[in-house]
């Protein structure tokens, strides 16, 4: 099956800052591939995906670049404010099921 | 538009007793995956379901079950319940026709077996 690798664990910025987040499949098959971002207390939100046929995204101050070849997508967050610190999970689907990074945990310091 | 919704928020059980946890998808969604969240296994897929048909499993024991309504409404059931259990579970909703299509999770329910 799908092994999505995720670094790093945890990763602290200053305002302001940009913050980069990778992951790595190993399923050829996979084709879709969001970001979730889930706060203390809440289930995981949806803030951007990515497809195969798409090599970048971007909304806002919110990236995600796919490179299919090394098998490798990364989440980019410019400007980072204090609301953006909460846990980011990436994930990766072959039209399945989901499967998910272990997470990371961003904290943006003041 | 109202998000998927899960019951109860957070339920307190006994070693060895059952429990039934429910998900309401995003009216108009016919998918309804379940996952087990813990500090150490992350992110864990148990089952999904599409049109009261489980379509796809993921590796837990079958203490683990479910199932699915006409109206995709789902409910999740534990039986037999060890300490190892507790974490929080989440219900994603999606349109499903078309399995790449996104996925919006729930508040989860927080299981505590003591």
């Amino acid at each position: 099956g799908e092994n999505v690798e995720q670094h790093p664990s945890t990763l602290s910025v200053q305002e302001g800052d940009s913050a980069v987040i990778k992951c790595t499949y190993s399923d050829s098959a996979s084709n879709y591939f969001p970001w979730y971002k889930q706060e203390l207390g809440k289930g995981p939100q949806l803030i951007i995906d990515i497809r195969s046929n798409v090599g970048e995204k971007k909304d806002q101050r919110i990236a995600v670049t796919l490179n299919k070849t090394a098998k490798h997508f990364s989440l980019h967050i410019t400007e980072t404010q204090p609301e953006d610190s909460a846990v980011y999970f990436c994930a990766a689907s072959d039209g399945n099921q989901f499967y998910f990074g272990t997470g990371t945990s961003l904290t943006v310091i003041p | 538009k109202a998000g998927v919704t899960q019951t109860p928020r957070y339920l307190i059980k006994t070693r060895g007793q059952q429990v039934t946890l429910s998900c309401s998808p995003i009216s108009g969604h016919r998918s309804v995956s379940w996952y087990q969240q813990t500090p150490g296994q992350g992110l864990q897929f148990l089952f999904e379901y599409f049109s009261e048909t489980q379509r796809n499993k993921g590796n837990f024991p079958g203490r683990f079950s479910g199932r699915q309504f006409s109206n995709s409404r789902s409910e999740m059931n534990v039986s037999t319940l060890e300490l190892g259990d507790s974490a929080l579970y989440l219900c994603a909703s999606s349109l499903g026709g078309n399995r790449r299509t996104e996925a919006f999770f729930g508040q989860g329910t927080r299981l505590t077996v003591v």
